[in-house]
């Protein structure tokens, strides 16, 4: 099946600074990707799609200035937190679908902001 | 998306059987049913997918009634690997820009 790659897996950053993680399709193309984020306990809350040569579509209530999606070629999508505050720190997850074969997600990336 | 309702926790022992029922009743005729399997600190994993009636793979099986209001994940002879969060999820998954609305999951617990 399909398989998405997401790096790091975790990530220790200061506050103020930015940290971009990325995620790709591996043997297949996505010209949409997803990306979530997940809270300790909590489920997966959509942040934005992303869509590949165009700009990204962020869920109600996410800045998109402050989480930039870059969607550059069919199979890379990255997500940067700018400006990380501790209030980021939380489980970043992507997903990506090769037509009829469903949803993959990616193995996750762990932020802390310290 | 359909709203999707589940319980929010279930204990079992090793080796028994475990039904997880997700109710779904504002599913609409395009939508499936998909259950996801998610560890601690991983990604959510695909488990099984259905429209209606009986749905079998290797690891689990889905009921679906008739009126595909409601469907029921079983897991057969649970073991102590299967303790995890699982997630029914409702929608039109035929493309690849589907937005995936996850509800709050059963997280299930398996002991000796």
């Amino acid at each position: 099946g399909a398989v998405v790659s997401q790096h790091p897996s975790w990530v220790i950053c200061k506050s103020g600074t930015s940290v971009k993680i990325e995620c790709r399709s591996l043997d297949f193309q996505a010209t949409t990707m997803f990306w979530y984020r997940q809270f300790p306990k909590q489920s997966l809350m959509l942040m934005a799609t992303s869509n590949e040569g165009s700009k990204a579509t962020y869920e109600q209530g996410v800045e998109k200035d402050k989480f930039l999606i870059n969607h550059a070629s069919l199979t890379l999508s990255t997500l940067t937190v700018t400006s990380a505050h501790p209030e980021d720190s939380s489980f970043y997850i992507c997903s990506a679908s090769q037509l009829n074969d469903g949803y993959t997600f990616g193995s996750g990336t762990r932020l802390t902001v310290v | 998306l359909a709203k999707t309702t589940q319980p929010i926790s279930m204990d079992s022992y090793e080796g028994q059987e475990v039904n997880i029922t997700c109710s779904h009743n504002n599913i609409a005729t395009n939508d499936y049913i998909t259950w996801y399997q998610q560890f601690p600190s991983q990604g959510p994993r695909f488990i099984i997918q259905g429209y209606k009636t009986k749905v079998t793979n290797e690891v689990a099986s889905l009921f679906i009634p008739a009126d595909r209001k409601s469907s029921t994940l079983s897991l057969p002879r649970v073991s102590l690997s299967d303790t995890a969060v699982y997630y029914c999820l409702v929608g039109d998954f035929t493309g690849t820009a589907s937005k995936l609305t996850f509800g709050t999951g059963t997280r299930l617990q398996v002991t000796l």
